[in-house]
């Protein structure tokens, strides 16, 4: 059974920071690695899609890493502006499946 | 081009009673699929459907129900509420593409069971 953890589960930073979100898989078998953020009580919006043969996805500010054989992603967040505080959500798709499986989520907030 | 919508926003239920929630998928999207997101924690996978018939399921009982409809719109019915079932219910409709292809989540129904 797939299982998803992200580390650390709360961060806060003050603005300008560069920071680093961390995200765990037990099962190597996935077909693609997506990173989405959530504003409180709100619907998830896709923030980066790495497909298992990437290495990395690169979106203004935001570069995502995936290291499929030790079963890691990262979330690289530079120059950080009060604007991103929100909860980072990791999730995997099997190659087997159609479903996501989700992480816990890293709670980030910058502050001003 | 419109996105996913979910009705209602907000909804009280009190335990043992039974709720639907629905979900408007986007345009050229045919398959649905519905989570379940305690607070705090991530989203939870319940079920998906891909024209009109179930396309997998999670670990949920069978008091979690759907239907898609021929417009590829979406219900999600829970019968019996438990105080567990309060969460927000996330819908996502994609399109035929691939796995994890053009995902899009709707903004999710608050479910609170007292």
């Amino acid at each position: 059974k797939q299982e998803v953890t992200q580390i650390p589960a709360a961060l806060s930073v003050p603005e300008g920071e560069n920071l680093v979100l961390n995200c765990s898989f037990t099962d190597s078998a996935i077909y693609n690695l997506q990173w989405f953020r959530q504003d409180p009580g709100k619907g998830l919006t896709s923030l980066l899609l790495i497909q298992s043969s990437q290495r990395e996805q690169t979106s203004g500010r935001l570069n995502a890493s995936l290291d499929k054989s030790s079963g890691r992603s990262t979330l690289y967040i530079a120059a950080s502006q009060p604007g991103d505080s929100a909860t980072y959500l990791c999730a995997v798709i099997h190659n087997y499946g159609q479903n996501f499986v989700f992480g816990p989520g890293t709670r980030l907030s910058v502050l001003p | 081009e419109t996105g996913v919508t979910q009705s209602p926003t907000h909804l009280i239920k009190t335990r043992g009673q039974q709720v639907t929630l629905r979900c408007s998928s986007q345009s050229g999207h045919n398959t649905v699929s519905w989570y379940q997101q305690a607070l705090g924690q991530g989203p939870q996978f319940i079920f998906q459907y891909y024209r009109e018939e179930e396309n997998g399921r999670g670990n949920f009982p069978p008091r979690f129900s759907g239907l898609q409809f021929p417009n590829y719109s979406s219900e999600l019915n829970v019968n019996a509420l438990e105080l567990d079932d309060s969460a927000l219910y996330l819908c996502a409709s994609s399109s035929p593409q691939g796995a994890g292809y053009g995902y899009t989540f709707g903004s999710g129904t608050r479910l609170t069971v007292v």
